[in-house]
């Protein structure tokens, strides 16, 4: 079946400094992308959608300046993490969807951003 | 707006014990309902679906019935295994075909 390969699974990183994370998309063509985030003990957030070739729409109280998101390709899409903060440490997760009118999803496995 | 609520975890169970995850949810519309499991290590995977009131999902011998009296989506089994032990997330759709509102997720621990 479909995959999303997602990289790297843990990071841990000094305050201050870029943390990127890439999403590829296998076997199939991932048109959207969705990029989401999970603060223990709370849900899985939308942060923002990416369309292939397009800029990324961000959630209200995202700021889009912080989290860069790149996808420029069909089969990979990347969430640069800017300039982290402790704050910033949370689960990372992406999810890639085939075309514009299939509502299948296939999800990453998720990063664990530890920020010291 | 739209929300999930999940039951809190962990969920710790002995082997073919019966399972129930709470979800309710809030909605305008009429959303897609999804329960998500994911196994350590890999991604979330589409465990079940209901598009419609009444609509039961069921996959691998897990169960949920779209309940819009109730607005709730509980996730059963009637006897889990080993191999159940995972995170177990319900969803519901948005607007966006693809954007999906997620529960917190519930750990589930089963012990043989």
């Amino acid at each position: 079946g479909a995959v999303v390969s997602q990289h790297p699974s843990r990071v841990i990183c000094k305050s201050g400094t870029s943390v990127k994370i890439e999403c590829r998309s296998l076997d199939f063509q991932a048109t959207t992308m969705f990029w989401y985030r999970q603060f223990p003990k709370q849900s899985l957030m939308l942060m923002a959608t990416s369309n292939e070739g397009s800029k990324a729409t961000y959630e209200q109280g995202v700021e889009k300046d912080k989290f860069l998101i790149n996808h420029a390709s069909l089969t990979l899409s990347t969430l640069t993490v800017t300039s982290a903060h402790p704050e910033d440490s949370s689960f990372y997760i992406c999810s890639a969807r085939e075309g514009p009118m299939n509502e299948k999803l296939f999800f990453g496995s998720g990063t664990q951003l530890s920020v010291l | 707006g739209n929300s999930v609520t999940q039951m809190e975890g962990p969920v710790t169970l002995s082997e073919e014990a019966f399972l129930t995850i709470n979800c309710t949810y809030t909605a305008t519309g009429y959303p897609s309902l999804f329960w998500y499991v994911q196994y350590p290590g890999e991604g979330l995977q589409l465990l079940l679906k209901a598009t419609k009131a009444d609509d039961k999902g069921s996959n691998k011998g897990f169960e949920a019935t779209y309940r819009k009296e109730t607005t709730s989506f509980h996730l059963e089994k009637g006897s889990v295994q080993v191999s159940d032990s995972a995170v177990y997330f319900c969803a519901l759709t948005g607007s966006t075909l693809g954007r999906l509102y997620f529960g917190r997720g519930t750990q589930l621990t089963v012990w043989p």
